[in-house]
């Protein structure tokens, strides 16, 4: 059974950098799935931020949420068997429930983090 | 970019069976997913590749996609249905994924 775990820092500040890793567990991360980030705002519906692919290749492979990628980047470390999303200039509007999410099927999303809520204040 | 509209809410009664919608530009030309998501909880794959299961989730769950119009049908629905709904598609003209805004399932 694949599990998944978010984790980094609950608050950040505005104008501030968020850093969170999505821990995998019970599967390789390198076994060819696409290994996504998805957000939800407090009362909100869901938003997809970006995805990469697991499996080493000859160039990294990387799709973004064309709304957020100029301050997005996600990246895989294959030895710890993570991957990870990085957010620069946060404010107001970043703060959500951040999860990760395994891609499936046609980039359906089988395997969910719990999620980890992230609030921008100072 | 690609947009999915999704009814803001629908209400059924217990053993009725609850329709939810999920409207794109020619959407019946990709495959949609569909989402339960309880208060609290991370988002439940129900339906993937527009009409398959996931292995756990009841027969009574299962999609269509036509046209312009994808749906979940939620069959003898049970008070436990009652959840929020999203519907998902990969755009394949951006490279990117998108969900529709939602629908909150009221079982009466």
């Amino acid at each position: 059974q694949v599990q998944l775990q978010e984790s980094g820092p609950g608050l950040v500040k505005p104008s501030g950098t968020l850093s969170l890793t999505c821990a995998v567990s019970g599967g390789s991360i390198s076994r060819g799935n696409w290994w996504n980030w998805v957000r939800q705002p407090p009362g909100k519906g869901l938003e997809w931020i970006g995805e990469i692919y697991g499996e080493i290749d000859h160039s990294e492979r990387v799709h973004y949420n064309p709304s957020l990628r100029s301050r997005v980047t996600i990246s895989v470390d294959r030895s710890k068997n993570q991957f990870s999303l990085k957010v620069i200039s946060m404010t107001a509007a970043d703060t959500a429930v951040y999860y990760c999410a395994r891609g499936y099927s046609s980039s359906s999303l089988d395997y969910w983090g719990q999620g980890t809520l992230v609030t921008v204040s100072s | 970019s690609y947009v999915l509209t999704q009814p803001p809410s629908v209400s059924v009664a217990p053993g009725q069976t609850a329709t939810i919608t999920c409207g794109g530009t020619n959407i019946g030309g990709n495959s949609v997913h569909w989402y339960q998501q309880t208060p609290g909880q991370a988002p439940v794959l129900v339906v993937y590749d527009n009409i398959d299961r996931p292995s756990g989730i009841p027969e009574r769950f299962s999609g269509s996609n036509s046209g312009n119009t994808a749906a979940l049908s939620i069959s003898r629905v049970e008070a436990g249905d009652e959840a929020d709904y999203y519907c998902h598609v990969w755009d394949s003209s951006g490279d990117h994924s998108v969900f529709g805004g939602g629908t909150k399932l009221t079982v009466l």
